[in-house]
């Protein structure tokens, strides 16, 4: 099946810089995207979605960019805290407004916050 | 968002035997999921539970070998059977809402010895 991959496995920035994780998707059906969030030992949390209809979407100190074009997602943090340290996955889906949960997931990009 | 907890949190079985695992929702939903995560891996969707009926299982993924119940729409466990090592994984419970929107629980991590 179609899957989303992601450029970098592993990112290390300094606290207080701004950071950008990217994923690729592969499958243009997909209308639906969204990151999550997952701390050691813990589930995903969502962070933010994005529906295929828009190409920006803000949250607070969050920004998911769309371009679907080249089948591009990424998510930027700005001012980047320690907290902020997990492993971040981006997941795909289509048929957006349907009761579905084939959501296809992403390999995971590390996040390490340095103070 | 939902509350969701499962028990339990983790466990370490004997190759051979099953494991149920709970999940519970603070709140009545439509949709619950069963996924997969292996070591150092992303998620897999397992299957679907259904309120009612038999659950949708993905490809790769059978009824004989995870079993699942979805009694009502606050509650659904999930049972490895006749576990090996291979079968050592994270196993989350979400929950779908607001259309697509899904929320996961904490996990439950599994080691097969």
């Amino acid at each position: 099946g179609e899957s989303v991959g992601l450029h970098l496995p592993t990112l290390s920035v300094q606290e207080g810089d701004n950071s950008i994780i990217n994923c690729a998707y592969s499958n243009s059906a997909s209308d639906y995207f969204i990151w999550y969030k997952q701390e050691s030992g813990k589930g995903p949390q969502f962070i933010i979605d994005i529906r295929s209809n828009m190409d920006k979407r803000q949250g607070q100190r969050v920004t998911v960019l769309l371009n679907k074009t080249v089948k591009h997602l990424s998510l930027q943090i700005a001012a980047t805290q320690p907290g902020d340290s997990a492993v971040y996955f981006c997941a795909e889906t289509y048929n957006y407004g349907g009761s579905q949960g084939n959501l296809i997931f992403g390999k995971g990009t590390k996040l390490s916050v340095k103070p | 968002s939902a509350v969701i907890s499962q028990k339990p949190s983790r466990d370490i079985c004997q190759r051979g035997t099953s494991l149920t695992i709970q999940c519970q929702v603070d709140s009545q939903v439509t949709m619950m999921f069963w996924y997969r995560q292996q070591p150092g891996q992303s998620l897999t969707l397992i299957a679907t539970a259904n309120q009612g009926s038999e659950a949708t299982y993905e490809s790769g993924f059978v009824i004989d070998k995870f079993p699942i119940s979805r009694p009502n729409l606050t509650f659904s466990t999930l049972t490895v059977s006749n576990m090996s090592p291979e079968d050592s994984s994270i196993y989350l419970c979400s929950v779908e809402e607001n259309s697509n929107e899904q929320f996961f629980g904490p996990g439950t991590r599994l080691t097969v010895l």
